[in-house]
């Protein structure tokens, strides 16, 4: 059972505008929810991150918005830069287990 | 300050072996968690180790094990190698336990292939 999805393998989108990765889940005790970025052959570096008891959070050029009530987040990129071509990963954890569940990856493509 | 390091980076071995794996946090460093990424899946939670003691499990089976050590450094082990163990295993360090509420960093990952 996937308690994290993200439902869109890839991503295309203009250099300068706007991309937005969505993330749905499935656990309603989910209370931290963070968006790593992978280059290929290396590890996932850290984004930004949100706790549960906010709808959005900023850094930079990247906002990450929580809604509890359909139990989805979003990634939104702006503007959208060549270096910003990976594969994203959303991951949620919770009080009970403290174990970090990861989506399985949305690769974005930046295109110029 | 020196990134995480992981060693191998690359190993084949053939069903019914062992392999260990091994991983060198960032200096200061005391929680090392361990992951599995397959092919077009998200990483999967192996355990984490917080001051030389397992915090965390996932749900792996017990072929899986690791260890801390006193320097925070870490082992995986593997035994009786399967087809399906074929993967990208990440170790990520964290100053603090638990790491799933904070901030990880990733090593490169050793890939493992199995004949």
């Amino acid at each position: 059972d996937q308690q994290v999805k993200q439902n869109s393998p890839s991503l295309s989108v203009q250099e300068g505008r706007i991309s937005i990765l969505n993330c749905d889940y499935t656990n309603s005790m989910f209370d931290y929810f963070l968006w790593y970025k992978k280059y290929p052959a290396e590890g996932p570096t850290f984004l930004i991150s949100i706790s549960s008891i906010k709808d959005k959070n900023e850094d930079g050029r990247f906002t990450v918005f929580l809604n509890k009530s359909a139990k989805h987040l979003s990634l939104h990129i702006v503007p959208s830069q060549p270096g910003d071509s990976a594969v994203y990963f959303c991951a949620a954890s919770a009080v009970s287990n403290y174990q970090l569940i990861w989506g399985a990856g949305t690769k974005l493509i930046i295109k110029p | 300050k020196a990134g995480v390091t992981q060693t191998p980076r690359y190993l084949i071995k053939t069903r019914g072996q062992q392999v260990t794996l091994s991983c060198s946090p960032i200096s200061g460093h005391r929680s090392v968690s361990w992951y599995q990424q397959t092919p077009g899946q998200g990483l999967q939670f192996l355990f984490e180790y917080f001051s030389e003691t397992q915090r965390n499990k996932g749900n792996f089976p017990g072929r899986f094990s690791g260890r801390q050590f006193s320097n925070s450094r870490s082992e995986m082990n593997v035994s009786t190698l399967e087809l399906g163990d074929s993967a990208l295993y990440l170790c990520a360090s964290s100053p603090q336990w638990p790491s799933s509420y904070n901030e990880q960093f990733f090593g490169p990952g050793t890939r493992l292939t199995v004949l």
